[in-house]
Parts: structure tokens; C-alpha cells; sequence
């Protein structure tokens, strides 16, 4: 079975900090992905990776930044923290470009003060 | 502009009958469809799939049906049990472009 863990279960910032979410799978998929989940938005994709230190631009990238060092490890940053980046965040996997449905963690709810 | 809308943001239903949550679609290019349930403090679980070239697919007691003509796929769940309360997204797919629904809370009743 895939794993994909979310490093935080809750966080809670402040306005201003740099916060990192991290999320790391251990089936090495090639593909991960960032959304962002707020009530009646459904999924919104902000980052996504489909290669070490490859990465693209989702629907809302704004305010936030990836990184991926590793092929396993992809991790969402917000540079300067705003209320409105108040959220669940939900990382996402997929094997290859191929296939379909994806694979999430548990996500983080992130509250920003 | 929502590529993939789901209408009803809640449905309730008896145990033993049938769940029926509809999705629309807007973006033509979508070559494949994804249902997915989310229970609350966890992430999605993918349910079913369909591609844009069937009109039909079942997985025991869930069906999706696809009708691309109408921009319309429907996922259906017979007979409903209290473990399939739910907030269940539909999603859209092209080139591991994955849009997603709103969403729709079903809560099946014993």
C-alpha cells in the first residue's frame, strides 16, 4: 500500500512566518502534488512535481513555493503567512504520468493568527 | 470558472437504498473521470473510475455512469450503508491535470 505522510496534523502560525509543509511517500511515485481543500471549493491544486527539482504551477500558486530535493519528499512553503491561507492542505501522489487516481495523505489543517 | 460542479452540497438517504450524486462538466478535454470519498481528519480514498470512452463502469456496489453528451456523470450506490457517510468529490482528468468537484456530503441513515 502507498504511504504518504503529512509531517503535521495541526499547525497553527502566525501572520508573517514562513511556514513549511512537508510530505513524503515511500513507493516512489514520480508525481506529487499540493491542493489546498476550503468548504464548497473542493480541491485546488497550488504546486505539482513530476520530477525531482521539477515543478509546476497549479490553478493557485500565489503566496506559496515547492521544493523537491528528493524524489520522495515534495514540500509546500508560505513565504509570509496570511489569514486567508488558513486551509486543510492535502499532498497528493501518482506513480507515473500514466496513471489515474491519486494517492493523499491525511493532510495538515493549517490556521494562521 | 468551475470545470467540474457538483450541485447538491449534501444528500441524505435511507440505509438499503439508493445514493445517487450527480457531477457536471464543463471542460471537454477531460479523458477521464475519478470519484473519491473523504472522511473527516483523512485524506481522499480514490473510489471508481471511468473513462471518457466507456459510458459505464461498476465496482460492486458502485456504478459510475458517463454520459459525455450531457457533461454529466453520475456515481451510484446500491444498497447505501452508514459507512458510506461521506463527502464524496468527483474529479476530472487530462494529462494528470486533476480538477475537482465542491463536493458532496452524503450521510445514509439506519
Amino acid at each position: 500500500d502507498v504511504k504518504v505522510t503529512q509531517s503535521s496534523r495541526y499547525l497553527v502560525k502566525r501572520t508573517g512566518e514562513k511556514v513549511f509543509l512537508e510530505c513524503v511517500q515511500d513507493m516512489d511515485h514520480e508525481n506529487m502534488f499540493w491542493y489546498r481543500q476550503d468548504p464548497g471549493l473542493g480541491l485546488r491544486l497550488i504546486y505539482f512535481s513530476y520530477d525531482v527539482k521539477m515543478k509546476e504551477k497549479g490553478d493557485i500558486p500565489e503566496g506559496y513555493s515547492v521544493s523537491r530535493e528528493k524524489k520522495e519528499r515534495f514540500s509546500l512553503i508560505l513565504e509570509s503567512a496570511s489569514t486567508n491561507q488558513t486551509s486543510m492542505y492535502l499532498c497528493a501522489t501518482t506513480r507515473t504520468a500514466d496513471e489515474g487516481p491519486q494517492h493523499f495523505g491525511d493532510g495538515t489543517r493549517l490556521s494562521i493568527l | 470558472d468551475q470545470q467540474v460542479k457538483q450541485n447538491s452540497p449534501s444528500l441524505s438517504v435511507q440505509e438499503g437504498r439508493i445514493s445517487i450524486l450527480n457531477c457536471d462538466y464543463t471542460n471537454s478535454m477531460f479523458d477521464y473521470f475519478l470519484w473519491y470519498k473523504k472522511y473527516p481528519a483523512e485524506g481522499p480514498t480514490f473510489l471508481i473510475s471511468i473513462s471518457s470512452i466507456k459510458d459505464k463502469n461498476e465496482d460492486g456496489r458502485f456504478t459510475v455512469f458517463l454520459n459525455k453528451s450531457a457533461k454529466h456523470l453520475s456515481l451510484h450506490i446500491v444498497p447505501s450503508q452508514p459507512g458510506d457517510s461521506a463527502v464524496y468529490f468527483c474529479a476530472g482528468d487530462f494529462g494528470q491535470n486533476f480538477v475537482f468537484g465542491p463536493g458532496t456530503r452524503l450521510s445514509v441513515l439506519p
